[in-house]
């Protein structure tokens, strides 16, 4: 079983439109939880980390369930320059596991 | 800060020649990752070192990667003989030991004809 499952989708959202990207992972070991974001042919650069209480970072917001090691992402308010790969990272002590991504393409 | 630098940023081969990634960690920082994106498989960790010490390579693919980091500054993955199956983007990524956040480099395009 994959350290960490990601639907790939595409997403194909219209501007404005709010968009959720879900990501499960296997261990109950894993401390640490984050979204990177990734755009075409460029490295992967951190968006977010996820804390258990929930987290908001303008349109963005983060949710993370341990019991059902399950975290979540909401995009709201969609705007074109959020097009790209989103990867849901767990780190479990020192090493980061990566999700495959979703892809996300927001349409003027 | 120049942030993680990797060379080359585009590497073509052909099979059965040896092929050398480099990569200069963040000045300060005391871990050091080998990542291969593809996509069917995503990022697959291959190496990462501590304090310049490897810690876990259970993912290097087989006896012909191997990954070197004499100092703190600088590393290399090798891969010798190189194989078309290997194509993929290779990034190196650091961060500092308490600080959760990683930073990659720009990766290197690695095609084996």
């Amino acid at each position: 079983r994959k350290e960490v499952e990601q639907d790939p989708g595409p997403f194909n959202v219209p501007e404005g439109a709010t968009v959720a990207f879900n990501c499960t992972y296997s261990n109950s070991a894993s401390q640490s939880f984050f979204w990177y974001r990734q755009d075409c042919r460029k490295e992967p650069k951190l968006l977010m980390s996820v804390y258990s209480s929930g987290n908001e970072d303008g349109r963005f917001t983060a949710q993370l369930n341990r019991a059902s090691q399950y975290i979540s992402l909401l995009i709201r308010d969609s705007k074109l320059s959020d097009s790209a790969t989103y990867l849901c990272v767990v780190k479990r002590p020192d090493q980061f596991y990566f999700g495959t991504g979703t892809s996300l393409t927001v349409i003027p | 800060d120049a942030g993680v630098i990797q060379s080359p940023r585009h590497e073509v081969t052909e099979m059965g020649q040896e092929v050398t990634l480099r990569c200069k960690p963040i000045s300060g920082h005391n871990s050091l990752f080998w990542y291969r994106q593809t996509m069917m498989r995503g990022l697959e960790l291959l190496i990462y070192f501590n304090n310049n010490v490897p810690i876990d390579d259970s993912g290097m693919p087989e006896d012909r990667f191997s990954a070197k980091m004499p100092n703190a500054s600088f590393s290399t993955l090798k891969i010798q003989p190189s194989e078309p199956r290997d194509s993929a983007v290779y990034f190196c990524a650091s961060s500092f030991g308490g600080n959760e956040k990683l930073f990659f480099g720009s990766g290197t395009q690695l095609s084996v004809l």
